[in-house]
């Protein structure tokens, strides 16, 4: 059982490039979502999904899209990197419902230049 | 608004020392609390949760709705517990997460 798998973990991009954070989770959970962790600011939610088909923005979402066409995936695309996207980037997901445990994927490590 | 704030950016402790993570709150309804833990370069781990009311390697957090607060606590702090402490709020019917800036643990041997 992988649990949540985030790739890649490191990545430098130039100013401009577009990439994608892929994330994949094989424990069948409805709720994905991505995160951002900078300095001083804790981790923002950027963009969730509480389904196949169905996305919605979080705090941060400017810059960033996301997609959910299977349960198990949750891409997250930065079409125009720009210098303020550096930063550490986390998937997470859960069941529905309250009370259910939110797993984290191990990080990626994004640096625009 | 939904806000959870972590006052203390670092807490350096010597080992054997008590530990309080401050945690305080903002949410008109009812809150599921949990607290989260960064080791180095690692993945976000839950910690605990207040709905289970229980002590994981020896810390416990009680929930005060007078005060909304959800401060950590720990008698005796070990070297190992050196990390970054993260208070998160489960607010309305979705499974956002929202996150205080954290607090980073260093205990001193």
């Amino acid at each position: 059982n992988a649990g949540v798998t985030q790739t890649p973990k490191f990545q430098v991009l130039k100013t401009g490039q577009s990439m994608t954070l892929q994330c994949a989770q094989d424990m069948n959970h409805e709720y994905m979502s991505w995160y951002r962790q900078d300095p001083g600011m804790g981790l923002r939610l950027i963009h969730y999904s509480v389904g196949a088909g169905i996305t919605d923005q979080g705090e941060v979402p400017n810059g960033y899209n996301v997609s959910r066409s299977t349960t198990e995936d949750f891409p997250l695309r930065l079409l125009s990197a720009a210098p303020s996207q550096t930063s550490v980037y986390f998937c997470a997901s859960s069941s529905t419902g309250t009370g259910n445990t939110i797993y984290f994927g191990e990080g990626s490590w994004l640096t625009v230049v | 608004a939904q806000r959870v704030t972590q006052p203390e950016k670092l807490l350096s402790v010597f080992k054997g020392a008590p530990v309080e993570l401050k945690c305080n709150y903002s949410y008109s309804g009812s809150p599921e609390l949990f607290w989260y833990v960064q080791y180095s370069r690692q993945r976000l781990q839950l910690l605990l949760r207040h709905i289970s009311r229980e002590s994981i390697k020896g810390f416990t957090a009680d929930l005060n709705k007078g005060e909304t607060s959800f401060h950590l606590k720990k008698p005796f702090a070990q070297e190992e517990d050196s990390a970054m402490y993260y208070c998160a709020l489960l607010g309305g019917a979705t499974n956002k997460l929202i996150f205080g800036t954290g607090t980073l643990l260093a205990v001193q041997p």
